[in-house]
């Protein structure tokens, strides 16, 4: 069974203090490794799509990382907007465009 | 401006209703999904459908009922049947039902159900 688990539940920063989110999956077949932003009463806002071990992605403060077993949403000098829920999902080869998706980790960045 | 909107934004029911959450889109997309989210948990897949008059069950179906009658239009039916149906319920679509680059998935804001 295809498994993805986020860490850690929930993190508190203060403005300014860079910081690492975790997602490591248990799959049979990966074909892609998806990060969603979340805010509040919201749907999940897409930030990147990861397709390889060894890519990596940015976009302004988040850098996407990826390995075999795992991959790490790194947050540089975060700001206080960047608090919202950070969602892993994973796509499988042969399973289409289905996600399975991690548990989430909330970010909350005090000025 | 091309997007999913969902309606309505909050919803409340009483024990043995059937109630129906909206989704539309106007991104011309193929494929259609309805998940559910639990406080603090991962969105779990209801429904999911590649092309008109064509649906499939996602992992949680049981309580539940689509239609797709239209391209643009993808509705879930909470029944009576499911029973615990609180929760925030989220629609997505993707060009096609295939993986890969361009085909990622896109969420509209969302319906809170409460169930009184």
């Amino acid at each position: 069974e295809d498994q993805v688990t986020q860490s850690p539940e929930a993190l508190r920063l203060q403005e300014g203090e860079s910081s690492s989110l975790n997602c490591s999956y248990t799959v049979s077949g990966l074909r892609g490794l998806f990060w969603y932003r979340q805010d509040p009463g919201k749907g999940p806002e897409f930030l990147f799509t990861l397709y390889s071990a060894g890519e990596e992605k940015e976009k302004e403060r988040l850098k996407a990382t990826l390995t075999k077993k795992e991959s790490f949403l790194h947050i540089t000098a975060p700001k206080p907007e960047d608090s919202a829920t950070y969602l892993c999902a994973v796509q499988v080869s042969g399973a289409g465009n289905m996600l399975t998706f991690g548990g989430g980790t909330r970010l909350m960045v005090k000025p | 401006d091309g997007g999913i909107t969902q309606s309505p934004k909050y919803l409340f029911r009483k024990e043995g209703q059937n109630v129906t959450l909206s989704c539309e889109q106007n991104l011309n997309h193929d494929a259609m999904y309805w998940y559910r989210q639990d406080p603090g948990q991962g969105l779990r897949l209801i429904y999911y459908s590649q092309i008109v008059n064509d649906f499939q069950k996602g992992d949680i179906a049981e309580g539940y009922s689509v239609s797709r009658e239209k391209k643009e239009s993808f509705p879930l039916t909470v029944t009576s049947a499911q029973k615990n149906p609180t929760a925030f319920y989220l629609c997505a679509s993707t060009p096609g039902l295939a993986g890969g680059p361009g085909n990622e998935q896109f969420f509209g804001p969302g319906t809170r159900l409460t169930v009184l």
